[in-house]
């Protein structure tokens, strides 16, 4: 039972590139999760998904979108990348719906961009 | 949601009992008191919720004060493993989670 799985670990793009950060959970929950976490500061909700087919912005949006492919995976995209995107991205998944529900991490994303 | 305030660091030997406090005076009766932990390089883990009752689970107990103003995590046999960042939140459940930035807890063998 592997939980949530994050691809890749770690990865270092150029300033302007595209890049997909995948996540599956493999614990049949309804929504999931994406954070970011920089040095010093809590994690930060970028997106998340109360359930199959939805999306919903969270805390810091803008430079990311998301897919919902299914319920069992939840991407998250950087379309042009920018330095101020170097963060440990982290994704979560919960039984949902509902945000009183314990939320499940996967380890994490390191993501540098030069 | 309510504000926590936790102290950023603390020590605990091997073997002890770790008590770690989390004020948050100003919690609404519709919130409960969650607490996270954060291991090195992994992602936050979920440890415990409670509304008003003490609860105790595999990993640890939670203890609120009458009054709900704070309460404190526990862990009863401190080992190194559970040397991580606690974070203490409260949460109506209506609204996303707020990771502050929690206390360092170090045990040391």
């Amino acid at each position: 039972n592997a939980g949530v799985t994050q691809t890749p670990k770690f990865q270092v793009l150029k300033t302007g590139q595209s890049m997909t950060l995948q996540c599956a959970q493999d614990m049949n929950h309804n929504s999931m999760y994406w954070y970011r976490q920089d040095p010093g500061m809590g994690l930060r909700l970028i997106y998340y998904s109360a359930s199959e087919g939805t999306t919903d912005k969270g805390e810091v949006p803008n430079g990311y979108n998301v897919s919902r492919l299914n319920k069992r995976e939840f991407s998250l995209r950087l379309e042009s990348a920018a330095p101020s995107q170097t963060s440990v991205y982290f994704c979560a998944s919960s039984e949902g719906p509902g945000w009183w529900q314990p939320q499940h991490f996967g380890d994490g994303t390191r993501l540098s961009i030069l | 949601d309510a504000k926590t305030t936790q102290p950023p660091s603390m020590d605990c030997a091997e073997g002890r009992a770790a008590n770690l406090p989390c004020n948050h005076s100003t919690i609404s009766g519709n919130e409960y008191v969650y607490w996270y932990r954060q291991i090195h390089s992994q992602g936050p883990q979920y440890i415990i919720h409670g509304l008003k009752n003490n609860e105790t689970n595999e990993m640890a107990s939670l203890i609120i004060t009458e009054d709900r103003k704070s309460s404190t995590l526990i862990l009863p046999h401190a080992t190194l493993r559970d040397t991580a960042v606690y974070y203490c939140i409260v949460h109506s459940g209506n609204t996303p989670l707020v990771f502050g930035k929690g206390t360092r807890l170090s045990v040391i063998a």
